[in-house]
């Protein structure tokens, strides 16, 4: 199984301050067409997981600009530029070149100061 | 408006089984590959199952194969997760998820207790 391993696994960030989220895989997460298979989620707390950025670049629709993402082979990032009291929650990397299974990081929780 | 609801979670004790549900609207189940995914009490994301958008493949983690079956039921538009010999690690808040290249919608989850 392809290990996530996310750091730090807690953020406490004042608003307007940039937020950063590292993701390594086990493996390489490139796949034979080029892509690269790791998304990035964020889980608001009593909601469920809503997708953010997908093959470690691409925003989903809606997803504001102050989120990007970065990386290649297995090492991954997640910024936020500028952090907003509606960015709290955990965010997940995810990587899905492997099925089964695919797999899940642990984990960051990011919370406002 | 892609939608996803699920249903069918419940108390239930140890070796009993439980179908869960999960209604999708607003696209069609047989045109994309659906998952399984859950949350066990404040703890991380799981992925548990997954079936293909042609219906030919189906995807388990190692602690439910042999347990748990994923199906879809194209006239209705709702996939299923059928959990036979439930144990108290299956404990979890389960989501339905659609895959579109990745994993790009969940719903709002169905919560199952396996308890004696």
């Amino acid at each position: 199984d392809i290990v996530m391993t996310q750091t730090p696994l807690s953020l406490s960030v004042t608003p307007g301050q940039p937020a950063s989220i590292s993701c390594k895989s086990s493996q390489s997460l490139l796949n034979s067409n080029g892509k690269t298979c790791l998304h990035w989620y964020l889980q608001k707390p009593g909601q469920s997981p809503q997708l953010l950025i997908f093959e470690v670049s691409n925003r989903f629709s809606g997803v504001p600009d102050r989120f990007s993402g970065s990386g290649s082979g297995t090492d991954f990032t997640l910024k936020i530029s500028r952090v907003e009291a509606e960015d709290v929650g955990v965010y997940y990397c995810m990587q899905s070149i492997q099925l089964p299974p695919i797999t899940f990081g642990q984990g960051t929780r990011l919370e406002i100061k | 408006q892609v939608k996803l609801v699920e249903s069918g979670g419940g108390v239930v004790q140890p070796g009993r089984s439980l179908r869960l549900s999960c209604a999708a609207s607003g696209f069609t189940v047989s045109s994309y590959s659906m998952h399984w995914v859950r949350q066990a009490p404040d703890k991380g994301l799981e992925w548990v199952a997954a079936i293909s958008y042609d219906g030919r493949n189906k995807y388990y983690i190692d602690s439910v194969q042999g347990r748990f079956t994923v199906s879809r039921d194209n006239s209705k538009n709702t996939l299923y997760l059928q959990m036979n010999s439930l144990r108290a690690e299956d404990t979890a808040l389960y989501y339905c998820a659609r895959e579109y290249e990745e994993i790009d919608y969940w719903g709002q989850g169905t919560r199952v207790t396996v308890s004696s």
